[in-house]
């Protein structure tokens, strides 16, 4: 069965610091995917980056970048320069792709972010 | 535009109610789901409609009743509700590979939700 685990509940840091938010996931499947969702205070939850198993690429947008490790299970997400906006919720979130029928998406527990200006 | 909308987006019933909550998107998706999320907890599937079908229920009570009348629409009837079933209430969508098509998983991209309060 699929896990995902985001060990770091809360994370308070200064604004402009630097801050690398924890996923790992547990899955059987050779062929999966990884997604990252930031829940701001008013609810939404906003696609940030999806990434395949067989990508393992790192990827950069703006301020933001991820670290994908097969070898580790990991899929960690890093905020260079925080700023106040960056406060929210962040969800990792595995979808296997074998048997999968509808989709479904596994949830981390979720980081809450907290930047203080 | 990956928009998904809401309404409303706040709701406070009394248990003998019966309100709805509505979905809706325009970005051609065929999946569209409801979700649960409670204070400081993930999101947690209740429905799944593929093709205006609904394909996964995952044991939800019969309280609430999904509805999908066309592909940008959907809908969960609210009947009866406990205190309980305060929380918000998110609803997604994503492309939708056809029965037998390459094993590939689509983004769900989520509505800004539901607060709904029973009391």
């Amino acid at each position: 069965a699929q896990k995902v685990t985001q060990a770091q509940t809360e994370i308070s840091v200064v604004e402009k610091e630097d801050v690398t938010l924890d996923c790992v996931y547990e899955t059987r499947d050779t062929t999966y995917y990884l997604f990252w969702y930031k829940q701001p205070p008013s609810g939404e939850l906003v696609f940030l980056i999806r990434r395949n198993s067989f990508d393992e690429q790192n990827e950069i947008s703006g301020r933001y970048s991820w670290n994908f490790q097969k070898s580790t299970s990991s899929f960690n997400f890093t905020i260079t320069a925080s700023q106040v906006v960056d406060s929210a919720v962040y969800f990792c979130a595995l979808s296997e792709a074998e048997g999968n029928a509808g989709n479904m998406l596994t949830f981390g527990g979720g980081t809450r972010l907290m930047v203080k200006p | 535009d990956t928009e998904v909308t809401q309404t409303p987006k706040h709701l406070v019933m009394g248990m003998t109610n019966k309100k709805s909550l509505k979905c809706e998107q325009h970005m051609g998706h065929r999946a569209m789901y409801w979700y649960k999320q409670k204070a400081k907890k993930p999101p947690e599937l209740m429905f799944v409609y593929s093709y205006e079908k609904l394909s996964i229920n995952e044991s939800v009570p019969s309280r609430f009743s999904p509805e999908c009348p066309n592909s940008s629409l959907l809908n969960l009837h609210l009947h009866a509700l406990q205190p309980e079933d305060s929380a918000l209430y998110l609803c997604a969508s994503s492309q939708e590979e056809l029965a037998g098509g390459p094993a590939y998983q689509e983004t769900q991209y989520f509505g800004p939700g539901t607060r709904l309060l029973v009391l």
